[in-house]
C-alpha cells in the first residue's frame, strides 16, 4: 500500500524568505501526487497536482513542486513567502486500482513578519 | 454558491447519543467521500461513495453509518458517540478517485 512522508512538522520562516515543504512517497506502481492547503478552520482546498507530463508543476499563488520518481519525492517550494501563506500543507497520493487517497500528516507553515 | 456544504458546522453532544451531519455537493460528482482529522490534523479517510454506492470503508467502528440517498448527497450517522469521536470531520468529492477533491468547511464534533 502506498504512503506518505512529510518530514518536517513546522516550518517557520521569515516574510519573503524561500521555503520548501519536503514529501516523500512510497509506492511500487505509478502515482498521481496532491499538496493540499489548509487555511485556519476551513476545509483543504488543492494547491496543485501531478498527474502525468511535465514534472514540475505549479499553482497561481506562486508555489511549484518536482515530481521526483527515483528519489519518490514531490517537495513544494515558493521563492518568497507571504504572511498570508501561513497554513498547514498537506502532501497526497493516489495509485491505480481501487486504493483511496492517503495523505501525509501535514506541515505546518508559519511565516514570520 | 457553495460547492461542498456541510451542517452543522458545530456539535457538542454527550457520550453515548447519536447524531448526524449533513453534506451536500453541487458539482455534479459521481464520487464522495467521509474523512476524519484528529486534534494533531492527521487526515484519515473513512468512507467513499461512487454514484450511491459504498466503494471504500476503511476499519471504522460500526456505529458510524453512511448514506447515501443521491449522488449529490452523503450523510454521516453516528451512534453512542464516545470521547474519540470528537474530532472535525470533512465531506468532499470528485469526479472519479483520480481527481481533485472538493472540500466541505467542516463539521467540529465535541463529545463530552
Amino acid at each position: 500500500a502506498q504512503s506518505v512522508t512529510q518530514l518536517d512538522s513546522q516550518v517557520p520562516v521569515f516574510e519573503e524568505a524561500p521555503v520548501e515543504l519536503r514529501c516523500n512517497y512510497s509506492s511500487s506502481v505509478s502515482v498521481y501526487l496532491f499538496w493540499y492547503v489548509q487555511y485556519p478552520n476551513q476545509g483543504l482546498q488543492l494547491l496543485l497536482k501531478y498527474l502525468s507530463g511535465s514534472t514540475l508543476v505549479e499553482s497561481i499563488n506562486g508555489f511549484e513542486a518536482e515530481f521526483n520518481k527515483s528519489q519518490t519525492s514531490f517537495h513544494l517550494r515558493k521563492p518568497s513567502v507571504h504572511i498570508s501563506d501561513t497554513a498547514e500543507y498537506f502532501c497526497a497520493v493516489i495509485t491505480s486500482g481501487n486504493t483511496p487517497l492517503v495523505f501525509g500528516k501535514g506541515t505546518r507553515l508559519s511565516v514570520i513578519a | 454558491d457553495t460547492a461542498v456544504s456541510q451542517t452543522p458546522k458545530y456539535l457538542v453532544t454527550q457520550m453515548g447519543n447519536d447524531k448526524s451531519i449533513k453534506c451536500e455537493q453541487n458539482l455534479g460528482h459521481d464520487t464522495m467521500y467521509w474523512y476524519k482529522q484528529d486534534s494533531k490534523k492527521f487526515l484519515k479517510i473513512m468512507f467513499s461513495y461512487n454514484n450511491k454506492e459504498l466503494i471504500i470503508n476503511e476499519t471504522v467502528p460500526n456505529r458510524f453509518s453512511p448514506k447515501s440517498p443521491d449522488k449529490a448527497h452523503l450523510n454521516l450517522h453516528i451512534n453512542s458517540l464516545e470521547l474519540g469521536d470528537s474530532a472535525v470531520y470533512f465531506c468532499a468529492s470528485s469526479q472519479h478517485r483520480s481527481d481533485t477533491q472538493y472540500f466541505g468547511p467542516g463539521t467540529r464534533l465535541t463529545v463530552l
